[in-house]
């Protein structure tokens, strides 16, 4: 059961446009999420993060927008830039709870931001 | 300051051989998470260690242990290796159990 769902593999946008990257999930103790950027032979760079208890938070280009009741949180890149082009992986951690040593990441979604 | 380092980079085994891998963590970080990300999928999580103590397991079959040292580096090792374990593993390195993952570039495993 994949917990974590990022249902568009990819998304094209034109540089200095939106970038809007969706993600679902459907456990209910899921209170920290955070989303991640993937280049190709790297490991995932953390980009930002949202705790349960705000529905909103900022971080220059970026912004992570959490609505708790459908179970869904988005990332929004203003204005998109070329440099990026990447994976973009949702996570998220059940820190109150039992398993708050680990991450649940979705299958991610390729974004590429076209000049 | 050096991030996570994890060695080797790349790797080839044949079926049913055993794989080590290695990881560093960033100097004071005392956590060490291990993820495998199959190609089209996310990371999913084997293992965390906290103060050489595993905290957590993912579901993994018992061929797939690793272990934490006294200096926090870790090792991922995989008995009886199947194709499907081809992938690249990860590591990651936090101060606290929950806090603030940095990623490893990975290391990339093909089992033919």
């Amino acid at each position: 059961d994949q917990q974590v769902k990022q249902n568009s593999p990819s998304l094209s946008v034109q540089e200095g446009r939106i970038s809007i990257l969706n993600c679902d999930y459907t456990n209910s103790m899921f209170d920290y999420f955070l989303w991640y950027k993937k280049y190709p032979a790297e490991g995932p760079t953390f980009l930002i993060s949202i705790s349960s208890i705000k529905d909103k938070n900022e971080d220059g280009r970026f912004t992570v927008f959490l609505n708790k009741s459908a179970k869904h949180l988005s990332l929004h890149i203003v204005p998109s830039q070329p440099g990026d082009s990447a994976v973009y992986f949702c996570a998220a951690s059940a820190n109150s709870g039992g398993s708050n040593y680990k991450l649940t990441f979705g299958k991610g979604t390729l974004l590429t931001v076209n000049p | 300051d050096a991030g996570v380092t994890q060695s080797p980079t790349h790797l080839i085994k044949t079926r049913g051989q055993h794989v080590t891998l290695r990881c560093s963590p960033i100097s004071g970080h005392k956590s060490v998470s291990w993820y495998q990300q199959v190609l089209g999928q996310g990371p999913q999580f084997i293992f965390q260690y906290y103060e050489k103590e595993e905290r957590g397991r993912g579901n993994f079959p018992d061929r797939f242990s690793a272990r934490q040292f006294p200096n926090y580096s870790s090792e991922l090792n995989v008995n009886a290796l199947l194709l499907g374990d081809s992938a690249l593993y990860l590591c990651a390195s936090s101060l606290r159990v929950n806090y603030g993952y940095t990623f490893g570039s990975g290391t990339r495993l093909t089992v033919v």
